[in-house]
């Protein structure tokens, strides 16, 4: 039973494409957060949305562009990916940014830049 | 930022057996500290937390324990069975949601 959903679960594309990474919850969070998970390593942070803005950017490439349309979406823009980029991409939310708040993964969606 | 290291990377036990795995840090504002389990090909799911006032919390055969003045905590797993075998991530958080790190992860693997 999983609480937030990622869609697609599967990508495949090629370094010239275009696409978007979709995540969605219905539990009234106000956090939401996005990860990158590569095999066999733990989830690295790329980004975090409060209350539907932008606060933290852990120094990702422009080629991933973050947007929160409102409480309970979440996307991730791709555009010009590279090799490297293929990964696991988790999405996440909390009830709030603070620290002392546990957090929701959704299953992924499993990205390979051909 | 904060460093964040477990101990040890790889267990393996027999099923029924005990398994400790333990997590240090170095951020002194670090104040909740959830362990998250991850299966193959699933997503990270919180399985324990503890709060910084509280040294040691239960939940059935899981249970965490805190030293903050020694800046680490520990997971433990009482009567393992083949379904806890997983990779396990701590992941201490400051109070002002500043640092998101994952502990690298321990592999444990129960055997029947």
């Amino acid at each position: 039973d999983t609480e937030v959903t990622q869609t697609p679960k599967h990508l495949v594309m090629g370094m010239t494409n275009k696409k978007s990474l979709k995540c969605e919850q219905h539990m009234g969070h106000r956090a939401m957060y996005w990860y990158k998970q590569k095999a066999k390593k733990p989830p690295e942070l790329m980004f975090v949305y409060s209350y539907e803005k932008l606060s933290i950017n852990e120094s990702v490439p422009s080629r991933f562009s973050p947007e929160c349309p409102n409480s309970s979406l979440l996307n991730l823009h791709l555009h010009a990916l590279q090799p490297e980029d293929s990964a696991l991409y988790l999405c996440a939310s909390s009830h709030l940014r603070s620290g002392d708040q546990p957090q929701h993964f959704g299953d992924g969606t499993r990205l390979s830049i051909l | 930022g904060e460093n964040v290291e477990q101990h040890p990377s790889t267990l393996s036990v027999q099923e029924g057996d005990s398994a400790v795995i333990k997590c240090t840090y170095s951020d002194s504002a670090s104040n909740y500290f959830p362990w998250y389990k991850q299966e193959l090909g699933k997503r990270p799911q919180l399985i324990i937390d503890i709060r910084s006032n509280v040294g040691e919390k239960k939940d059935q055969r899981i249970a965490v324990t805190l030293n903050k003045t020694a800046k680490h905590f520990s997971l433990h797993i009482t009567e393992t069975q083949p379904e806890d075998s997983a990779v396990y991530f701590c992941a201490p958080r400051d109070n002002y949601g500043q640092n998101f790190v994952f502990g690298p992860g321990t592999r444990l693997s129960v055997l029947p």
